[in-house]
């Protein structure tokens, strides 16, 4: 069990252009998914944390404007790049920290990522 | 703030050598403490945790020690296979603070 899920697991837009990324837990129920950026032989940045039903909390420096986030159901996060530059380029990874009694416990769960790659 | 700092890499062993990867951290409180690892191509899959002061975690023969009176958690392997060849990653806590990440190479 604990299978998180992204969507899709690569793709290439035009810069100025939208791109949305879904992550998903399969046999879950996530309260709370969270969201990194891995640049190339890099760890992993969080990018924001996202609970079900309410506003994400982003990390400081990252524009939440420019970054989109929806956590629209217990299975379902989204991560949408608006109008996505050459420098958003990147690995995204998303997790999930199943939720137990009500609450997230501390094991998280990662997604395979998506490779953005913006022209 | 937590912070997590890990061996640098890269690291390269033959088949069957002793490994160690070391990982000290600042924290306030007692966070759990992970072990990650990512294939090549692949997402990062939990290796083990601790959830407290002595706590050992285990799992496919690597083992990690949760030591409060050194703030750290060395992940160890006996004999490594080539298999094991794959980024490692230290974190703690519940919003994951990342170590920067081992890269570990195995020669048959």
């Amino acid at each position: 069990g604990a299978v998180v899920s992204q969507h899709p697991s690569w793709v290439i837009c035009k810069s100025g252009t939208s791109v949305k990324i879904e992550c998903r837990s399969l046999d879950f129920q996530a309260t709370t998914m969270f969201w990194y950026r891995q640049f190339p032989k890099q760890s992993l940045m969080l990018m924001a944390t996202s609970n079900e039903g309410s506003k994400a909390t982003y990390e400081q420096g990252v524009e939440k404007d420019k970054f989109l986030i929806n956590h629209a159901s217990l299975t379902l996060s989204t991560l949408t790049v608006t109008s996505a530059h050459p420098e958003d380029s990147s690995f995204y990874i998303c997790s999930a920290s199943r939720t137990s009694g009500g609450y997230s416990t501390d094991t998280q769960y990662f997604g395979p990522g998506t490779r953005l790659t913006v022209l | 703030g937590d912070s997590v700092t890990q061996m640098e890499g890269p690291v390269t062993l033959s088949e069957e050598a002793f490994l160690t990867i070391n990982c000290t951290y600042t924290a306030t409180g007692y966070p759990s403490l992970f072990w990650y690892v990512q294939y090549p191509g692949e997402g990062l899959q939990l290796l083990l945790k601790a959830t407290k002061a002595d706590d050992k975690g285990s799992n496919k023969g690597f083992e990690a020690t949760y030591r409060k009176e050194t703030t750290s958690f060395h992940l160890e392997k006996g004999s490594v296979q080539v298999s094991d060849s794959a980024v490692y990653f230290c974190a703690l806590g519940s919003r994951l603070t990342f170590g920067e990440g081992t890269q570990l190479t195995v020669n048959p």
